[in-house]
Parts: C-alpha cells; structure tokens; sequence
C-alpha cells in the first residue's frame, strides 16, 4: 500500500441497502475527509477525523456515518442507499495544520438504483 | 468561515496558447492557497501551493500562480497548454491558525480545460 487506498473502486448498489466504502492510507497522517463530487457542485465534505476517535460533520453529513478506530482507516457508511447518494467519493489525508497538503485517493464511483 | 469561487465552469483553449483560470476567496483570517489538478478517472493531486514568501508560486508541469492579497485571487497560469493538460482543475483553501473543526481544505467547484487541437 503507498498512500490512500479506496475500496471498491465502484459499485452498482440497490436502494435501500447498507454500504460501506473503505478507505486506508499509510502516510500516518492525523486527519482524514470523505468527499463527494457531483458535476457542477466540485467537492463537497461529507465528514472529517481530526485524529484517530474523534469525528466531526462537513457541509453533507445527512445519510452517511463514519468511525476512526484507529490512525490508518476512516470507513464511510451509508446506513440506507438512496439514490441523491450515486456520485463518486473521494477520501483524503493530510498532516494536521492548515499549511499541509491533502493526498486524495482514487475514489468510489458509486450508482444508487 | 471561508469559500472559493471558480469563475469559469469551463475553459477551452487551442494547443500552445497560454491559459489563465481564475480563482477568488473569501476569509475572515489570513489563508493558505492551492491548486489541485484532476485527470480523467483519477484523484486530485497537488498542483501547487501558496503558504507565505514570494506571492508568484511555481508548481509542476509548468504551472504557475500569483497570490493577489488585495483582490482576494489565486489565478493559474500556464504559457502554452498541452492535450496532455485536459483535466479538472480546483482551487482551494485552508485557514491559518484553524485550531478546530475540520482544518481541511475549502474547494471551488472547478473549472475544466479543455485544450482544443
């Protein structure tokens, strides 16, 4: 593993079904993000982890959860698929500090039927 | 809190011209800028990154961007554009000194270029 790895790399998901996108990075970086990204509207923050047991919600929280058990994984859950959640999500890293970078994995594409 | 504006969707641009895609911010408190770039069916990844000095920042492939302090802007730039360059481009930012919330990155909501043959 070099970086963030996400998983799947897409899926085709029934509404109304429980989802989890999994997400691992191997820098050791404290923060970590959940991103979706819908045509028009760029990047929008579903949630954040500050540091391994903390979580916090971003702009887009409603439908999804998140846990941090530990520095390396940050799983995005969707309790219950509809289909407003198909988009394409991205997971990202960065060392605390708003000077530091964000390392963004490749993403999920995910469709909601 | 802070936002950015990409004010232009999309950007088509003939090969070997130069290019400028316009970036704008808003914030209450002294920033950190960046541009991130998009290829087709991939993440982002850093372009490059304004955080103090020299308000003119050179990033990779030839990419560059001007810190305009009193106009609140983030252009980027590039002399001459490859094919190689189509790809979804975002500006954003990070507020210095956050000591809460989620210290992570503002994004427009992009500007794709598209280099016409």
């Amino acid at each position: 593993i070099a970086g963030i790895t996400q998983a799947p790399t897409s899926q085709i998901l029934a509404a109304g079904r429980r989802m989890t996108l999994r997400c691992t990075q191997d820098m050791r970086h404290n923060a970590m993000y959940w991103y979706r990204q819908d045509l028009g509207l760029g990047l929008r923050l579903i949630h954040y982890s500050n540091t391994a047991g903390t979580t916090g919600k971003g702009e887009v929280p409603d439908g999804y959860s998140v846990s941090r058990a530990n520095t390396d994984d940050f799983p995005l859950t969707l309790a219950s698929a509809v289909p407003s959640q198909t988009s394409v999500y991205f997971c990202a890293s960065k060392p605390t500090g708003g000077n530091t970078e964000a390392f963004f994995g490749q993403g999920t594409r995910l469709t909601v039927v | 809190a802070q936002s950015v504006t990409q004010l232009d969707s999309q950007v088509p641009v003939f090969e070997e011209a130069p290019v400028e895609l316009r970036c704008n911010y808003s914030s209450s408190v002294s920033v950190y800028l960046f541009w991130y770039v998009q290829y087709p069916n991939q993440g982002l990844q850093l372009l490059l990154k304004y955080l103090s000095g020299s308000t003119l920042v050179k990033g990779i492939n030839g990419f560059e961007a001007e810190f305009n302090k009193s106009q609140t802007s983030f252009h980027l730039r590039k002399p001459s554009v490859h094919i190689s360059d189509t790809a979804e481009y975002f500006c954003a930012v990070s507020e210095r000194g956050s000591g809460g919330g989620a210290d992570g990155l503002t994004f427009g909501k992009g500007t794709h270029l598209i280099i016409q043959p």
